[in-house]
């Protein structure tokens, strides 16, 4: 069974720190772009960055680049995206999502991040 | 980077057909082909239903079909059952591998 689970979700003050982590199962994950796709609290959906199956591209969405980092290790199934210089608008459910033949393919749950004083 | 746009919301009766729109620019929907809906339950992930514009993932049923016209995509929910009442929402490559959806639907089965 395909499956992405997140993790590392929490509160963080204004200007913190936060590492995702997901860990990818059912499928070979190295060959798949991979994404983080938010969605602030009774909003829609927000794509944020993607990175390529052997970590060589990332794109990022304006309101993020230079402050987040997605990297990934295909050795351990996983995807990761480091949060730095967090704000209050960041808050939101961050899901980790496959990528493939253009669309947003499989996602996992979800986790948390809130960003508050 | 600015969001595909769809109307709030839609509503139809059991059985009838319901059509939710996508508009974008000639530098998304109009100038690619990646155009895909999602339907997302209260508190659930969203859930692909058609990609490549027209497409639909396995296990979707043909109640739900896709289409576009220039710079704007059309979701069409046939059929309409209790079920299909979830926020729909679209998504298009905006070039260089970047990437941005609409705005969401809420569609209600009267």
């Amino acid at each position: 069974e395909v499956q992405l689970v997140e993790s590392g979700g929490g509160l963080v003050q204004p200007g913190g720190s936060l590492r995702l982590s997901c860990a990818a199962s059912g499928f070979t994950f190295r060959g798949y772009y991979m994404n983080w796709v938010r969605q602030a609290p009774g909003k829609g959906l927000e794509w944020v960055a993607i990175i390529k199956g052997d970590g060589s591209e990332k794109v990022y969405v304006d309101s993020v680049r230079g402050r987040f980092t997605i990297s990934r290790d295909n050795t351990k199934n996983s995807l990761s995206l480091q949060m730095n210089n967090l704000r209050v608008e960041d808050t939101a459910v961050y899901h980790c999502v496959r990528g493939s033949d253009g669309a947003f393919e499989i996602w996992g749950q979800g986790t948390m991040v809130t960003v508050s004083s | 980077q600015s969001a595909l746009t769809q109307p709030p919301s839609a509503s139809g009766s059991p059985g009838q057909s319901v059509a939710i729109s996508c508009t974008g620019t000639s530098s998304d929907v109009g100038a690619y082909d990646y155009v895909a809906w999602y339907r997302q339950y209260p508190g659930k992930a969203p859930k692909l239903i058609i990609y490549e514009v027209n497409k639909r993932p396995s296990g979707v049923p043909d109640r739900f079909s896709g289409s576009k016209s220039g710079n704007t995509a059309s979701l069409t929910v046939s059929g309409l059952q209790g079920e299909d009442e979830a926020d729909y929402y679209c998504s298009s490559h905006a070039g260089g591998n970047t990437w941005v959806f609409g705005g969401g639907t809420k569609l209600t089965v009267l």
